[in-house]
């Protein structure tokens, strides 16, 4: 079983539109929370972290942490073609500080123009 | 930005043929990743490495080997290739600061490996 599940697998929204992606950890001693992107045929950069309860702004994104049930969802206002990727989820632990990720599945992004 | 190279880009191997994939980086992180990415099970962690001379178990390192000989470079090996180890393989780089500040992994940009 996935220790970091996400959802939609996959999601299409218009251009100009919101989109929302979750993501829940079964492993309760997850600590930080990170959210990467990766357009097709490239490798995965770090969009956004999240490591206190609450949210965080940047520019067009939104992440939210609820560290009691482990979930974290990411928001994307005036969504552009250009944010069309797959959008993965990772959490790590402090226990044992070794910087090891661990990715949800993804969710895939196509916005429409 | 940090800056991981990779390399081969792409490589086509031999069922039981030796393959060794190579991982460079420049912003001194002591930290080294090394994954694979499938369809349907996302990135997985095969062997990382906290400095020069350590290697340690990911999660999936049946069939790889990892040497990681100095700060700067982490290889992976596949001393006899099989065709299920045909994936994209990637390598990230990054530092494990504790607590609050928590540095995200630079990965470099993938091996397309074809094992025939």
């Amino acid at each position: 079983q996935q220790k970091v599940q996400q959802s939609p697998e996959s999601l299409i929204v218009p251009e100009g539109g919101m989109a929302s992606l979750n993501c829940t950890s079964s492993d309760r001693n997850v600590d930080y929370f990170w959210w990467y992107r990766q357009h097709s045929g490239k490798s995965p950069k770090m969009l956004m972290s999240i490591f206190s309860n609450g949210e965080k702004e940047e520019g067009r994104f939104t992440v939210h942490l609820n560290k009691a049930s482990l979930h974290t969802s990411l928001h994307i206002r005036d969504s552009q073609p250009s944010d069309s990727a797959l959008y993965l989820c990772a959490a790590s632990m402090w226990a044992g500080n070794t910087g090891k990720l661990i990715f949800g599945l993804g969710t895939t992004l196509q916005v429409q123009p | 930005e940090a800056a991981v190279t990779q390399s081969p880009r792409n490589k086509v191997a031999v069922t039981g043929g030796k393959v060794t994939l190579s991982c460079h980086q420049t912003n001194n992180h002591d930290y080294m990743y090394w994954y694979r990415q499938d369809t349907g099970h996302g990135l997985r962690l095969i062997h990382y490495s906290y400095g020069a001379g350590s290697t340690e178990k990911g999660d999936i390192p049946d069939g790889y080997k990892a040497s990681r000989p100095s700060q700067e470079n982490f290889s992976l090996i596949l001393e006899l290739a099989t065709p299920s180890q045909t994936s994209v393989y990637f390598c990230a780089s990054g530092d494990a600061l504790g607590g609050l500040n928590q540095d995200t992994q630079y990965f470099g940009p993938g091996t397309r490996l074809l094992v025939l």
